[in-house]
């Protein structure tokens, strides 16, 4: 069945360091893929999608790109910062969404 | 511009009782999906609906019902309450554009806390 993916948590980084969260996907065609973030207490909130092979999304100075040949959609940032420290969830989605188990991040000043 | 807004925010059940958690849709779309969140894990699909139907399920037994009322806003209604059933409960809408579902962006609620006793 479709599923996502992603690497176990917690990821610790001191800021302004390079942040790489991997995300693959299994899906018996081609799904829209996301990145959503979840604050402390919150609901999640959309970070960036892409919607066909080869399309990056980017938002926030977050970027991932859709690779088809992989099935992965790993999200990148160059600098992170103390208030990117959240749980993020790469997700696919045909008629209904599959969320992945959520990476916490936390960002050291 | 309003976003998803749910209630409760936080509740307190007793095993075997029944629950109801309300929905509005961010203004302007149609479609309002609920997900089940346990505490560490990523959303789970409970059911979409759509017109006031339940469009698509996931794997959930039928203690789990909804409804969609014509104002597009929804109701998600959990019987005879387990302990399992603690989890954080998110409500999504989005809108249906032509090509259907696929794809849509969704939009999350804050959620509601239930804690099963």
């Amino acid at each position: 069945g479709d599923s996502v993916t992603q690497m176990e948590g917690p990821v610790t980084l001191s800021e302004e360091a390079f942040l790489t969260i991997n995300c693959t996907y299994t899906a018996t065609g081609y799904p829209s893929l996301f990145w959503y973030v979840q604050y402390p207490g919150e609901g999640l909130q959309l970070l960036l999608k892409a919607t066909k092979a080869d399309d990056k999304g980017s938002n926030k100075g977050f970027e991932a790109t859709y690779r088809k040949e992989t099935t992965s959609f790993h999200l990148e940032k160059g600098s992170v910062q103390v208030s990117d420290s959240a749980v993020y969830f790469c997700a696919l989605s045909f008629n209904k969404f599959y969320f992945g188990s959520g990476t916490k991040l936390n960002v050291k000043p | 511009d309003a976003g998803v807004t749910q209630s409760p925010t936080h509740l307190i059940k007793t095993r075997g009782q029944q629950v109801t958690l309300r929905c509005s849709p961010k203004s302007g779309h149609d479609t309002v999906s609920w997900y089940q969140q346990a505490l560490g894990q990523g959303p789970q699909f409970i059911f979409q609906y759509y017109e006031e139907e339940e469009r698509q399920r996931g794997n959930f037994p039928d203690r789990f019902s909804g409804h969609q009322f014509p104002n597009y806003s929804s109701e998600l209604n959990v019987n005879a309450l387990l302990l399992g059933d603690s989890a954080l409960y998110l409500c999504a809408s989005s809108l249906v554009l032509g090509t259907g579902f696929a794809g849509n962006t969704i939009y999350f609620g804050e959620g509601s806390w239930l804690t099963v006793v």
